[in-house]
This record gives structure tokens, sequence and C-alpha cells, in this order.
């Protein structure tokens, strides 16, 4: 099976844009998660869809925000881009076939999209 | 903040020893995982360990778990110039929460000296 793709794997964007990334999560798998990472925050969750629902959302500002689709692939958008927001997405995706909670199966990551703002 | 911290945050040996990582959390957990990541790339999952297991193998890899402690360990045998990236322990905070979601540590950078 091919794996979690996320595309673009670069972005360069100014303060105030806002910016879409897309994560195609590996085939069968119904859960998706994302993670922002920076050197001083490390890995923080923002949030996991599960079935087209955000299940679970960290804590982030509204200005992040994401959705599934039908076939599971995700996007999440960041708008009103500030400087801090420059860092590592990661999207991760999980068979979770029973629907269980997040923490019961491996997750399966991308090699992320490096987002920087000037 | 970090729901995991690891210990130490940096470690180099040389190919060939063992290397050992602890990752410490603070709240009751269902399953804690490892991950390692190279350089700026994704994860990839280690080793799954329950919160009713308190040891678990995989390869060269040996994870235990004390949840008395609220501790883990993550122990790579006979280490090679491969294994060389950072390692991330990850906690789920458990149904109790309402709010199912994993936590990362800070990670370890292991370097392996050939």
């Amino acid at each position: 099976k091919a794996g979690v793709t996320q595309t673009p794997r670069y972005l360069i964007k100014t303060r105030g844009q806002q910016v879409t990334l897309s994560c195609s999560p590996i085939s069968g798998h119904r859960s998706v998660s994302w993670y922002q990472q920076t050197p001083g925050q490390g890995l923080q969750f923002l949030f996991e869809y599960f079935s087209e629902t955000q299940r679970n959302k960290g804590n982030f500002p509204g200005r992040f925000s994401g959705r599934q689709f039908s076939n599971s692939r995700s996007e999440m958008n960041v708008s009103t881009l500030e400087l801090g927001d420059s860092a590592l997405y990661l999207c991760a995706s999980s068979p979770l076939t029973s629907g269980g909670a997040l923490g019961t199966d491996t997750q399966y990551f991308g090699p992320g999209t490096r987002l920087t703002v000037l | 903040s970090q729901q995991g911290e690891e210990d130490p945050q940096a470690l180099s040996i040389q190919e060939g020893e063992n290397a050992t990582m602890n990752c410490s959390y603070k709240t009751s957990i269902n399953n804690l995982q490892w991950y390692r990541q190279n350089s700026g790339r994704g994860l990839v999952h280690l080793i799954l360990i329950r919160s009713n297991e308190r040891e678990k193998h995989s390869g060269r890899l040996r994870v235990t778990l004390d949840t008395s402690k609220k501790s883990s360990s993550l122990l790579i045998t006979a280490s090679r110039a491969a294994d060389t990236a950072s390692y991330f322990c990850a906690t789920d905070a458990g149904s109790n929460f309402g709010n199912e979601k994993l936590t990362f540590g800070t990670g370890t950078r292991l370097t392996i000296i050939p």
C-alpha cells in the first residue's frame, strides 16, 4: 500500500495570508490526525478526523481548521498566518477499524509540509 | 504543555552499545507508543504498549512501562548507525478525560558514532 502523502512538501507564505495543506491517508484508514512540530513547542496535536467528523481538537486558535472528505483525504487550513505558524505540519493516518480511541492503534505519518511564514 | 518528558534530551553512544531512553508522563493513560523521527521527516511507529502490559519486545527494541511511576523506557540493543534519530514517546490521555488524543514528549536525540 502507498504511504501517507502530503502536499505540498514546502511552502513559503507571508504574514496575513492563508494556506491549505493536503493529506492523503493510507487506503482504508479512516482516522487522520494533524500535528504541528516546532523547535520550541515540539510536536503538538492539532485535530483528528474520523469518518468526516472532527473528534478531537488540540489547543490551537480558531485560525487553524480542517476537514475530511468522504474518501478520507483531509485538508487543514490556517488563516491570517503569523510568523509563529512556521513549522513542520505532519499528517498521520490510522486504521482504527473499530472506531476506537486515537491512542489504541499505530499512526502512520506522512513526510510533512514545511511551512515558512515571512 | 507536553504530557511526556524524555530523558536524556540527547545521547551519543558508540555503535554496538545499548541505548536507553526514558519517558515520564503526568496523567493516567491507556496506551503509550514510541516513535522515531529522522532529521525533520515524518515519524515512524516503533512499538505500542498498553497500560496493562509491563514489557514488550520488537526485534532489538525493548519497552517497559511502569504505570505506578508514570514512566516508560525504550532500550535499543546493539545499536547501529541507522538508529541515529530522535525518539519520542506518545501517550493518550485516556477516556476519563474525554479527549482522546496523542500527546508527544520532548524527544531524545540519539547519535550513534560509527
